[in-house]
Parts: C-alpha cells; sequence; structure tokens
C-alpha cells in the first residue's frame, strides 16, 4: 500500500518562473493538504483539498494556488517565484470519513530551490 | 490565537539516556488535538501520536511516553533509553475543532534530537 507520493523530489527554479508541485495521496484518502517547511522551521499550512474544492487556507499569498483532481490527487503552483519561496513543501493527506477523521499522512516533500 | 512552543531548539545526550521534549500550546478552543511527529533526514514527517483535548491520559507506546497537562497547556514526549535512530528533529502541534482532518496543523519549530553512542 503506497503512502503519499510527491514529485518531483527536488526542483531548482529561478526567480519569477512558475512551478508546479504534484502529490499522490494514500491510497484511501480523499484530503490533501499542503505545508511549506522553511530550512530550520515548522511547517506551514497552505491550503487543504476536499472534494476537489479549497477547504482551508492559510496565510499565503495568491501566488500560490492548487487543484484536487477526481482521482484525489493534488497540485500545488507557485507564480512568479521568490527568494523567499524556497522551501521543502509538503503534501499530506487524510480520510475525512465525516464525523470520524484520520492523522495525516505526510509524504517525503519536493525541495524547491529558487536563485 | 493558535500557538505552539517548543523552547528547546536542540538537545544532545548519549545512547541510554532518557529524554524529554517540551511542547507548550495556545488555544481558545475547547476541542482540539495535539500531535507529536518525527521528521527524519529523509524530510517525511511521521506520525507519533494525537491525543484529543477530552483525553488527558497519559500514554506510553514501547519506549515513548507522552504526558497531557491541560492545566499547563502542556503535552510533553519523554523516550526512554534513547537509541541513535531516534535522533531526529520532532514536532509539537496542535489543530483546532472536533476533526483534525479537516483542520489545519499548527506545528511548533521544532526539537532536534542528537543520540551520541
Amino acid at each position: 500500500d503506497a503512502g503519499v507520493t510527491q514529485s518531483p523530489t527536488h526542483l531548482i527554479k529561478t526567480r519569477g518562473q512558475q512551478v508546479t508541485l504534484r502529490c499522490s495521496p494514500k491510497s484511501g484518502h480523499d484530503t490533501v493538504s499542503w505545508y511549506q517547511q522553511a530550512l530550520g522551521q515548522g511547517p506551514q499550512f497552505i491550503f487543504q483539498y476536499y472534494e476537489e474544492e479549497e477547504r482551508q487556507r492559510g496565510n499565503f499569498p495568491d501566488r500560490f494556488s492548487g487543484h484536487q483532481f477526481p482521482n484525489y490527487s493534488s497540485e500545488l503552483n507557485v507564480n512568479a517565484l521568490l527568494l523567499g519561496d524556497s522551501a521543502l513543501y509538503l503534501c499530506a493527506s487524510s480520510q475525512d470519513m465525516g464525523r470520524l477523521n484520520s492523522p495525516l499522512h505526510f509524504g517525503n516533500g519536493t525541495r524547491l530551490t529558487v536563485t | 490565537a493558535q500557538k505552539v512552543t517548543q523552547a528547546q531548539t536542540e538537545i544532545s545526550v548519549v545512547e541510554k539516556e532518557d529524554v524529554t521534549l517540551d511542547c507548550v500550546y495556545e488555544t481558545r478552543d475547547t476541542t482540539y488535538y495535539l500531535f507529536w511527529y518525527k521528521q527524519p533526514p529523509s524530510g517525511e514527517l511521521v506520525f507519533l501520536i494525537r491525543r484529543n483535548s477530552f483525553d488527558e491520559q497519559n500514554e506510553i507506546s514501547g519506549r515513548y511516553s507522552w504526558n497531557f497537562q491541560k492545566s499547563t497547556s502542556s503535552f510533553n514526549f519523554t523516550i526512554t533509553a534513547s537509541q541513535v535512530v531516534d535522533s531526529a528533529v520532532y514536532f509539537c502541534a496542535l489543530s483546532e475543532g472536533p476533526y483534525s482532518s479537516a483542520s489545519k496543523i499548527i506545528f511548533g519549530s521544532g526539537t532536534r534530537l542528537s543520540i551520541r553512542p
């Protein structure tokens, strides 16, 4: 049973460019959340997708956008990259299950470097 | 406002010593969840434990134990007889509301634990 998978594992982009990161949730999970983890810090919540809709959003600018597909996989897009966007981007999945809920399972992340 | 504070930035102990990682949280909600995650060098966040705000029972899982005290808003994590494989960054985290899978998680800044052989 595959866990959360993210691609690519590493990425180098130039300031001003756009980037797309991808995430496949753990089998059976329908909710995907994205987190940004700067070096030496804890992860920060970007947004969460459920039923192909953005359900919650953290304190990130509109340059950060996302999408969830019918198969529950998700993409994170960042436009007009800044040096400060360099970070480890973590995807997490969970199973909503109505009034039951599962803990988040995280992927290995995508290391984005903006030069 | 929600906040998680891990005052210990780095801890280094010799193998087989016991070590406690401190976590203090702030929330206005009466219903919330607390978590501990482990992050080895590979980067993946490994789920260790989730407790809800109504369950203050301490928990033990092998060499790991957790002490939840609402009176002091703390959720401390103790590793007994530490091993080199325990070396990692450990994060304490909080989510508000009754459904942790539907809520954003607020992470502390992490404690880097180094176990020396």
